[in-house]
């Protein structure tokens, strides 16, 4: 149980354009979702907490223009690269807690975005 | 401001051997101390998470020892194995909070 999938894994584009990057939990209603980024042989940088039916809490430094978030769904968050930049390249990693009062967060298998 | 740091940042064992990874915490607000393994290309997977209560835990064989007075707290691999090779990350979180702090990770390799 407690299975949190990300599309797509992999995705190349071109600089200027928006990318969308899905986070589902399989097997459990997640009320609350994390968004991190991660560059090589780097630690995972928390960008934004999603709480379902409400804003994106956004941490400070992250452009909360650039990098929508939206959490329609107890079982559906998702990112939006918008704009995108070389440097904007790297491994994105969503979270999910299982329930409001449990400590566990599921982390999904990523998706590496790469901006031409 | 780095809220929980981690050593070594890398490790080499040989098969069988202990490895032993360190993390040091300053904000007493935290309660919850999970430990993730990451592969290259994956995301992390939760391995054993411990709270202040307890000065051990042991699942398997991963092993939390944490020293509250000390804040400091670390993962012991016992008996390990090349399929163990991989990127672990300490993390800690405060009390109704969500969020996590994560460690630097530290970057183990077990020879055969």
């Amino acid at each position: 149980g407690a299975v949190v999938s990300q599309h797509p894994s992999r995705v190349i584009c071109k600089s200027g354009t928006s990318v969308k990057i899905e986070c589902r939990s399989l097997d459990f209603q997640a009320t609350t979702m994390f968004w991190y980024r991660q560059f090589p042989k780097q630690s995972l940088m928390l960008m934004a907490t999603s709480n379902e039916g409400s804003k994106a809490t956004y941490e400070q430094g992250v452009e909360k223009d650039k990098f929508l978030i939206n959490h329609a769904s107890l079982t559906l968050s998702t990112l939006t690269v918008t704009s995108a930049h070389p440097e904007d390249s790297s491994f994105y990693i969503c979270s999910a807690k299982v329930g409001p009062s449990t400590d566990t967060q599921y982390f999904g298998p990523g998706t590496r975005l790469t901006v031409l | 401001q780095q809220q929980v740091k981690q050593s070594p940042q890398s490790l080499i064992v040989q098969k069988g051997g202990i490895p032993i990874i360190n993390c040091a915490y300053e904000n007493t607000a935290f309660d919850y101390f999970p430990w993730y393994q990451q592969f290259p290309g994956k995301g992390p997977a939760l391995l054993i998470a411990i709270r202040p209560d307890v000065s051990e835990k042991k699942e398997g064989r991963f092993t939390i020892s944490f020293n509250k007075s000390a804040k400091q707290f670390s993962l012991h691999i016992m008996d390990s194995q090349p399929g163990d090779s991989a990127t672990y990350f300490c993390a800690a979180r405060k009390t109704s909070g969500s969020r996590l702090t994560f460690g630097e990770g530290t970057q183990l390799t077990v020879n055969p």
